[in-house]
């Protein structure tokens, strides 16, 4: 496996189950991401952790429990969503988490919709 | 507020003629923008960059501009091929531990 990859690539789930969405980076990179990204609304950063740590301290639902054991993977754990929850979920990750000239490298996201 | 703005939400272009997408920023403190192409079931690519020193990037078919006074950058794809057909999102690096900020992406389309 190469770049990023990020499973499941489709998931549908009720409002009370429990869920995780997975990401691995093979890049040897430190730092990764979380972003959402909604119908007609641009990419939204959710976490961001670097070397572990998390380093971002955007508002994200208590609903989305981000989870990083190392700096190769990258988990969001999902539990009671709402359907407003539905959208494509994109992990990220690059060398580093600060600085200016930092590309980020994608996955190909978790498409998740929430009935 | 968007603080990076896309407000062509599509385009359709002629085959082997130039494309130019255009992107609007509010923040003068961003120093770093990027370009990513993306494909339907796959995640953004990183396309090109440009570092707020420079006003123009060049690579092969893909050239942006930075116009920092207008808060301004395009990308121009010339020749523009059917294969270039895909949503192009414009970003600009926040400063803050390296998150990048998005707009809402224009939809090209290339017709043969």
């Amino acid at each position: 496996e190469t770049g990023v990859t990020q499973t499941p690539r489709h998931l549908v789930m009720g409002m009370t189950n429990k869920k995780s969405l997975k990401c691995e980076q093979h890049l040897g990179h430190n730092a990764m991401y979380w972003y959402k990204q909604s119908a007609k609304k641009p990419l939204e950063l959710m976490v961001v952790y670097s070397l572990e740590e998390r380093v971002e301290n955007n508002s994200v639902p208590s609903r989305f429990s981000p989870e990083c054991p190392n700096s190769s993977h990258l988990f969001l754990h999902l539990h009671t969503l709402q359907p407003e929850d539905s959208a494509l979920y994109l992990c990220a990750s690059s060398q580093d988490a600060g600085g200016s000239y930092n590309e980020q490298f994608f996955g190909p996201g978790t498409r998740l919709t929430v009935l | 507020d968007q603080q990076v703005k896309q407000n062509s939400p599509s385009l359709s272009v002629q085959e082997g003629r130039i494309s130019i997408l255009n992107c609007d920023y509010t923040n003068s403190m961003f120093d770093y923008f990027l370009w990513y192409k993306k494909y339907p079931a796959e995640g953004p690519t990183f396309l090109i960059s440009i570092s707020s020193i420079k006003d123009k990037n060049e690579d092969g078919r893909f050239t942006v501009f930075l116009n920092k006074s207008a808060k301004h950058l395009s990308l121009h794809i010339v020749p523009s091929q059917p294969g270039d057909s895909a949503v192009y999102f414009c970003a600009a690096n926040g400063g803050s531990q390296g998150n990048l900020i998005f707009g809402k992406g224009t939809k090209l389309s290339v017709k043969p």
